[in-house]
């Protein structure tokens, strides 16, 4: 089972410098998430999407965009990289919203914008 | 959103059981209370959840107090393996716009540390 699969593992970028991270499931789960973690902080939720075609903002969207065109991607748009967003990334798959649904993380892309 | 407290940090001997406790003392009726844990260099991971009523999966097991005010988890045998951060996180069904998001909201977690 692949799960959830995020590329790239890790990236340096230079301020200014726009990126993409890649997430993609294979669960057919719709509700898909992007969370944010700093060094010895817990996650912050940056976007979330409840299906294809149906994007929210969470927490801490500044800085960043995202798109779900199709059920298994949610991909996350960083433009003109700041230092501030230095973190390590990760994406998260649900099958619903409610209480008892858990959610499926991937491993996480490690960025570093200097 | 309804808090978590949890410890800093816990320490365990290998194969000895672990009890990992959580006050969420302004829990809401339909709030289910999650565990997840984070080893090192890795994305969290689900380990369980409940409502009302204790639950056993063949990770763990979730003790959940009457007034479900607070909740422990439970690891029968501790290995190195399971050391990580475990974080106890309300799972928010709220609502935007009409549609469930049930976002999880991460607090700092309780660092277990497991001896040889």
């Amino acid at each position: 089972n692949a799960g959830v699969t995020q590329t790239p593992k890790f990236r340096i970028l230079k301020i200014g410098q726009s990126m993409t991270l890649q997430c993609t499931q294979d669960m057919n789960h719709n509700y898909m998430y992007w969370y944010r973690q700093d060094p010895g902080m817990g996650l912050k939720l940056i976007y979330y999407s409840v299906g294809a075609g149906i994007t929210d903002k969470g927490e801490v969207p500044n800085g960043y965009n995202v798109s779900r065109s199709t059920t298994e991607d949610f991909p996350l748009r960083l433009e003109l990289a700041a230092p501030s967003q230095t973190s390590v990334y990760f994406c998260a798959s649900s099958y619903g919203g409610v209480g008892n649904q858990p959610q499926h993380f991937g491993d996480g892309t490690r960025l570093s914008i200097l | 959103d309804a808090k978590t407290t949890q410890p800093n940090s816990m320490e365990s001997n290998e194969e000895e059981p672990v009890h990992l406790p959580c006050n969420h003392s302004t829990i809401s009726g339909t709030d289910y209370i999650h565990w997840y844990r984070q080893l090192p260099s890795q994305g969290p991971e689900y380990v369980i959840h409940g409502l009302t009523s204790n639950v056993n999966n063949r990770m763990a097991s979730l003790a959940i107090a009457e007034d479900r005010k607070s909740s422990t988890l439970i690891l029968h045998r501790a290995t190195l393996r399971d050391a990580a951060v475990y974080y106890c996180i309300l799972r928010d069904s709220a609502n935007a716009g009409g549609t469930s998001y049930g976002k999880l909201t991460f607090g700092q977690g309780t660092i277990l540390t497991v001896h040889p």
